[in-house]
């Protein structure tokens, strides 16, 4: 079955730089990529869907998707402490049912 | 807006208690899933349902039973609660089972098991 590792486990930033989110899957099976950010005590907000090679920008959350190298990262652009979250990468499978595999999560920390 | 809300936020339980943690949602959304979260793991897919009265195994559903009574409620429960069962669980509803659709989440319940 599909895995999902994220890197770094953590991260810290300051507050105006890039942050950059790393996601690798196991095989090229997956139609679709999600970012998601969770805050302490909060839900899962989705930031950013992918469905095909390339990038794609929402507001400051940009993702690349790589499926040769088996990859999509998220570039958070001028990062913000209220940026400070988990962020979670999220791959659909295709079993005979659609459903989603997530990585570990990233911890972001972003300092003023 | 999507609207998932889950009750408890937290609840401690004793081993071998049962518990049950409640799901509603106002999107309209036939879809329903019950995830949970632990320090290190992502989300793991405990149960779905994608029509009221009937549910679907997820990928680890041992030690879990759902209940979908209605299209809005979606429950989990956990009828002889162990230690391991200790974890964040979330709630979430899609309008598809579909690979393009978006899942919302609801804000979780912390469940500790003593």
């Amino acid at each position: 079955q599909q895995k999902v590792q994220q890197s770094p486990e953590s991260l810290t930033v300051s507050e105006g730089a890039m942050a950059s989110l790393n996601c690798t899957f196991s095989d090229g099976t997956s139609n679709n990529f999600r970012w998601y950010r969770q805050h302490s005590a909060k839900g899962l907000e989705v930031l950013v869907s992918i469905f095909s090679d390339g990038e794609k920008e929402e507001g400051r959350f940009t993702a690349h998707l790589n499926r040769a190298n088996l990859h999509v990262s998220l570039h958070i652009r001028e990062p913000q402490p209220s940026d400070s979250a988990v962020y979670l990468c999220a791959a659909s499978v295709n079993t005979g049912n659609y459903k989603y595999v997530f990585g570990a999560g990233t911890r972001l920390k972003v300092i003023a | 807006e999507a609207a998932v809300t889950q009750s408890p936020r937290s609840k401690v339980a004793v081993t071998g208690g049962k518990v049950t943690l409640s799901c509603h949602q106002t999107n309209n959304h036939d879809y329903m899933y019950w995830y949970r979260q632990d320090t290190g793991h992502g989300l793991r897919l405990i149960h779905y349902s994608y029509v009221a009265d009937s549910t679907e195994k997820g990928d680890i559903p041992d030690g879990y039973k759902a209940s979908r009574p209605s299209q809005e409620n979606f429950s989990l429960i956990l009828e002889l609660a162990s230690l391991s069962q200790t974890a964040v669980y979330f709630c979430a509803s899609s309008d598809k089972w579909s690979s393009a659709e978006t899942l919302y989440f609801g804000s979780g319940t912390r469940l500790t098991v003593l």
